[in-house]
């Protein structure tokens, strides 16, 4: 069975760093993409990137200058760090698997609030 | 970047009723349009990819139509479960976009 799980820190201060770890289950890492996509209030849904199975990676140009995608697939985990925030990053950030078709699979995502 | 819009943002119907959602493209996506359902607290499912492909599961009152720019979900006949948002994304070209989503109640 396919499951994503999203975690973070809930709460991050503007200009500081989001670290979020999607944990997978039911699949490889080095068989499937990984997406990162976010829900914000004011853009709505938002492709941020992914990593591909062989590790490589393309972001949204977007996101580019402070977006960084990666993987441990020992541990079967995605992660996405994401520098300078601001509070219109504030959303909920979900990782989405790309199998049949890009975003077969989601995560149920995690809220994230940038604020001092 | 490729514009999705979405309409209506809020549909109303009641349960038996065939209901439309549409997304219209800003340029061609030939057929690389995906329909998910999103439900409150849940991670959104894939229900259509490629314009009019039922994902494994999905049943099959929900159906996708469309090419090029102009795209339609149809439900052929509303089920309480089948409240929820829903939204388009196109994959023909990066950067992948979406629609805003049309949030379905109950009538």
């Amino acid at each position: 069975q396919v499951q994503l799980k999203e975690t973070g820190p809930g709460l991050v201060q503007p200009t500081q760093t989001l670290s979020i770890t999607c944990t997978v289950s039911g699949f490889s890492l080095t068989s499937y993409y990984m997406q990162w996509v976010r829900q914000t209030p004011g853009k709505g849904l938002e492709w941020m990137g992914f990593i591909r199975s062989g590790g490589s990676t393309e972001y949204n140009s977007e996101f580019k200058s402070r977006l960084s995608i990666s993987r441990d697939t020992s541990k079967n985990q995605v992660f996405l760090k994401m520098n300078s925030l601001k509070t219109e990053d504030t959303g909920v950030y979900y990782c989405a698997r790309a199998g049949i078709t890009p975003f077969d699979y989601w995560g149920q995502g995690v809220m994230v609030t940038v604020s001092s | 970047d490729i514009q999705m819009t979405q309409s209506p943002s809020f549909l109303s119907a009641s349960v038996g009723d065939r209901v439309t959602i549409n997304c219209k493209a800003s340029q061609n996506i030939n057929r690389y349009l995906n329909w998910y359902q999103q439900k409150l607290g849940e991670a959104p499912k894939l229900l259509i990819y490629n314009a009019n492909s039922l994902q494994t599961g999905i049943p099959s009152r929900f159906s996708g139509s469309g090419s090029g720019t102009d795209f339609t979900l149809t439900i052929s006949s509303l089920q309480p479960e089948d409240v929820a948002t829903y939204f388009c994304l196109q994959h023909n070209s990066w950067p992948w976009t979406f629609g805003g989503g049309t949030k379905l109640e109950l009538k």
